[in-house]
């Protein structure tokens, strides 16, 4: 069964910093991983989606990379501002989770001004 | 249409009370998600339709709940009988395939449900 585990589970950096939030998950078979975005209290933003065939995926400040033979993936802004302050999530569809996403509890983000 | 849609956005009811949500995919998904989610923890799956039909229930999906999406477009997710443990913040991703295979998920904003 495909467990995603995501540490730390709560970080805070000063404003300006390069940061890494890590994701890993214990069964390789996947389809995809997706970063997510949550702020309090409000839905989920995709951020990046990574496919099994991918390595990276860039968008602005965030770029997630993915090593599926360690089961392992992480998304890392650059210069990080206040506003970067929100829950990343990290989920991935296992090729025998029939399409359900299946999720981190979140690494808690807090940039500091 | 801008997204997925989702109503009410908070609702807080009694124990023991039916409470009903609905929500409105992207108009030309075909895939339609429900998911739990507590304070602290990442979503969990509840069911997924593709256009009218239920085609997975999570074994969390007790038979107090009961989600339909009639017309394979908005989805309805009720719950009999409320109880506290199912405080928590209902969300609903829709999605359809991509040119290059993949299912994209998107989601709503979410309902909040409080039972007191």
């Amino acid at each position: 069964k495909q467990e995603v585990t995501q540490i730390p589970a709560a970080l805070s950096v000063p404003e300006g910093e390069n940061l890494v939030l890590n994701c890993s998950f214990t069964d390789s078979a996947i389809y995809n991983l997706q970063w997510f975005r949550q702020d309090p209290g409000k839905g989920l933003t995709s951020l990046l989606l990574i496919q099994s065939s991918q390595r990276e995926q860039t968008s602005g400040r965030l770029n997630a990379s993915l090593d599926k033979s360690s089961g392992r993936s992480t998304l890392y802004i650059a210069a990080s501002q206040p506003g970067d302050s929100a829950t990343y999530l990290c989920a991935v569809i296992s090729l025998d989770s029939n399409y359900q996403l299946i999720w981190g509890a979140g690494t808690k983000l807090i940039i500091k001004p | 249409d801008t997204g997925v849609s989702q109503d009410p956005r908070h609702k807080i009811t009694k124990r023991g009370q039916n409470v009903t949500f609905r929500c409105d995919p992207i108009s030309e998904h075909n895939r339609l998600y429900w998911y739990r989610q507590t304070l602290g923890q990442g979503p969990e799956f509840l069911t997924y339709f593709q256009n009218e039909a239920q085609l997975e229930k999570s074994r969390l999906l007790s038979d107090r709940f009961s989600a339909e999406r009639p017309k394979g477009s908005f989805s309805t997710l009720e719950i009999q009988r409320t109880e506290q443990g199912d405080s928590a913040m209902y969300l609903c991703a829709s999605s359809s395939l991509r040119t290059d295979g993949i299912y994209e998920q998107y989601f709503g904003p979410g309902t909040r449900l409080t039972v007191t």
